[in-house]
C-alpha cells in the first residue's frame, strides 16, 4: 500500500515531442506529490509538484496530471528537448510525514 | 550557497570495513534523511531524522547506524561493509515539520563499492 508504481522504466523521445511519464500510487492518505529531476551524477533536484485538490499544474513545458478517483499522476514534458534528458522520479508524501515513498524511475533520452 | 555537502564523493571498502558518510547542510532545515540508490528500484529510505535529537528507521536500515550531530550535520555509519551495501547513498534535507510538506534538497551523492 505504500508503492508508488512508474512507468515506463525508459523512453526515448524526439526533440521537440512530449514525453509522457506515469505514476500510480495506493495509499489514499497521500496529498504531496512531487517530481523529482536527477541528471547523471548528481542528487535529484524538485521539478514540480502537486497536491491532489488539483487536476493539473502547468510550469513551463512540464505539466502534472493528477486523477485523484484513478489514483494516477502523470508528468508531460512537451516540447521535450536533449537537455531534458535525465532520471525522472515520481513521489508521494503525506501532510506531517517524513517517509516520501519514490518510483523507481524513469530514464528520458531525447533524441537531437 | 552550498546546500547539502556530501563527503566523501567515491569510496571503495573491503568487507567486513567500517565507514562513515558525512552531509551537513546549510540551509537551516529541521529535517534530514539517508537514501541509497540502487539501479531499477528507485531511492529507498535508510533513516531519517525529524528534527535535531531524533532519528527513526526507514525502509531498508539494516548494516546501517546514523547520528544527528547538530541541526546542520547528519552522518550514516557502515559498522562491517558487505557487497550488498554497494549503492550510490544521497542524503537530503527539508524544512518539513507537522502540518506541512516541502521539497527535499538532495546531495550529489556518495558512491560506494564494496568488494
Amino acid at each position: 500500500q505504500q508503492q508508488v508504481k512508474q512507468s515506463p522504466q525508459s523512453l526515448i523521445v524526439q526533440k521537440g515531442g512530449i514525453s509522457i511519464i506515469n505514476c500510480a500510487y495506493e495509499n489514499t492518505a497521500f496529498d504531496y506529490f512531487p517530481w523529482y529531476q536527477q541528471f547523471p551524477g548528481k542528487g535529484p533536484a524538485l521539478l514540480i509538484a502537486i497536491r491532489p485538490d488539483v487536476s493539473e499544474k502547468k510550469e513551463g513545458r512540464f505539466t502534472i496530471s493528477f486523477n485523484k478517483s484513478a489514483k494516477q499522476f502523470s508528468l508531460h514534458i512537451m516540447d521535450s528537448q536533449p537537455g531534458d534528458s535525465a532520471t525522472y522520479f515520481c513521489a508521494a508524501d503525506y501532510t506531517g510525514g517524513f517517509k516520501t515513498i519514490f518510483g523507481a524511475g524513469t530514464r528520458l533520452f531525447v533524441k537531437a | 550557497n552550498a546546500g547539502v555537502t556530501q563527503t566523501p564523493k567515491f569510496q571503495v571498502l573491503k568487507t567486513g570495513q567500517s565507514m562513515t558518510l558525512q552531509c551537513a547542510q546549510d540551509m537551516n532545515h529541521n529535517s534530514m534523511y539517508w537514501y541509497r540508490q540502487d539501479p531499477g528500484m528507485g531511492l529507498r529510505l535508510i533513516y531519517y531524522s525529524a528534527s535535531e535529537g531524533t532519528t527513526d528507521k526507514g525502509e531498508v536500515p539494516n548494516g546501517y547506524n546514523v547520528s544527528r550531530l547538530n541541526k546542520r550535520e547528519f552522518s550514516l555509519r557502515l559498522e562491517s561493509a558487505a557487497p550488498s551495501q554497494t549503492s550510490v547513498y544521497f542524503c537530503a534535507s527539508s524544512k518539513t515539520g507537522k502540518g506541512s510538506n516541502q521539497p527535499q534538497h538532495f546531495g550529489d551523492g556518495t558512491r560506494l563499492s564494496i568488494l
